[in-house]
C-alpha cells in the first residue's frame, strides 16, 4: 500500500467548466476527508464520509461542489460550474479510528487553477 | 467550533539551534487528539507528532516534542538541532472527529 493517491495532479481549467477530482484512502481507512487549501493557510475542512455515508459538510462546500464514496473506497469530488474563487490545493485524507488510530494520512493534493 | 491559534506566521532558527512554535486551541471536550505536522514546499502533509489529551505525558519524536498544557489549552512543539530539512510550514490541528488547523507558521533554518 503506498498511501493516499490522489488524481490528477494539477488541473487548469476555464472559467464555468467543470472538473472532478479523485482519492484513493489507503486501504481499510473507513473514514475518508476532502480539504481545500490556499496558499500560505491551513487547511480548511470540506467533507466527510464514514465507508459510502457522507456525515457532514462545511458551509464551505457551496452547492457547486459534490463529493461521493461510492461502495466505500474511493471518492470523488465534482465542482461544477467553476469560478476564479476555487483555484486551490484540494487535499484528500484518510484514516482509521476503528484501529484507535486517530492519525489522518493525506495525499499530495490536487492543485486546480482556475483561469 | 474549535478553533486553533497559531499566533507566529515565520520563525527563523540558525541550524542545530533550537526553535519553539506557538498554538493555542479552544473546546470544551476533554477528550480529543492533537497534532503538528509539517508541510515542505512539495505541499505534501507531514505528520510530525501526535498527543492525546488524557496522557499528561509530553509526546516525542526524536527531535521534536511538545509542551501540551491543558488547562491553558496550549500545545507547543520544539525542534531541537534544527536541520536544514525542517524548513516547512507547520500547522498545529485539532481532531475530535476532523482535523481543525491552525493558520502555519513558515520556519526557516539558516546554514
Amino acid at each position: 500500500d503506498t498511501g493516499v493517491s490522489q488524481d490528477p495532479r494539477h488541473k487548469i481549467t476555464k472559467r464555468g467548466q467543470n472538473v472532478t477530482f479523485r482519492c484513493d484512502p489507503i486501504s481499510e481507512h473507513n473514514r475518508l476527508y476532502w480539504y481545500r487549501q490556499t496558499l500560505g493557510q491551513g487547511p480548511e475542512f470540506l467533507t466527510y464520509f464514514q465507508n459510502e455515508a457522507q456525515l457532514e459538510k462545511s458551509r464551505l462546500l457551496s452547492d457547486r461542489f459534490s463529493a461521493e464514496r461510492p461502495k466505500g473506497s474511493f471518492s470523488t469530488l465534482e465542482i461544477q460550474r467553476t469560478e476564479q474563487g476555487d483555484s486551490a490545493m484540494y487535499l484528500c485524507a484518510s484514516s482509521n479510528p476503528r484501529v484507535g488510530n486517530e492519525k489522518l494520512f493525506f495525499g499530495s493534493g490536487t492543485q486546480l487553477s482556475v483561469l | 467550533a474549535q478553533t486553533v491559534t497559531q499566533s507566529q506566521p515565520e520563525m527563523s532558527v540558525q541550524e542545530a539551534e533550537t526553535v519553539t512554535l506557538s498554538c493555542t486551541y479552544d473546546t470544551s471536550e476533554s477528550d480529543y487528539y492533537l497534532f503538528w505536522y509539517k508541510q515542505p514546499p512539495s505541499r505534501q502533509m507531514i505528520l510530525v507528532i501526535r498527543q492525546e489529551a488524557y496522557k499528561q505525558q509530553n509526546a516525542t519524536e526524536n527531535r521534536f516534542s511538545v509542551n501540551f498544557q491543558k488547562a491553558a489549552k496550549s500545545f507547543s512543539l520544539k525542534i531541537s538541532d534544527s536541520q536544514l530539512g525542517d524548513a516547512a510550514m507547520y500547522f498545529c490541528a485539532y481532531n475530535d472527529y476532523k482535523l481543525s488547523f491552525g493558520a502555519g507558521t513558515t520556519v526557516t533554518v539558516r546554514a
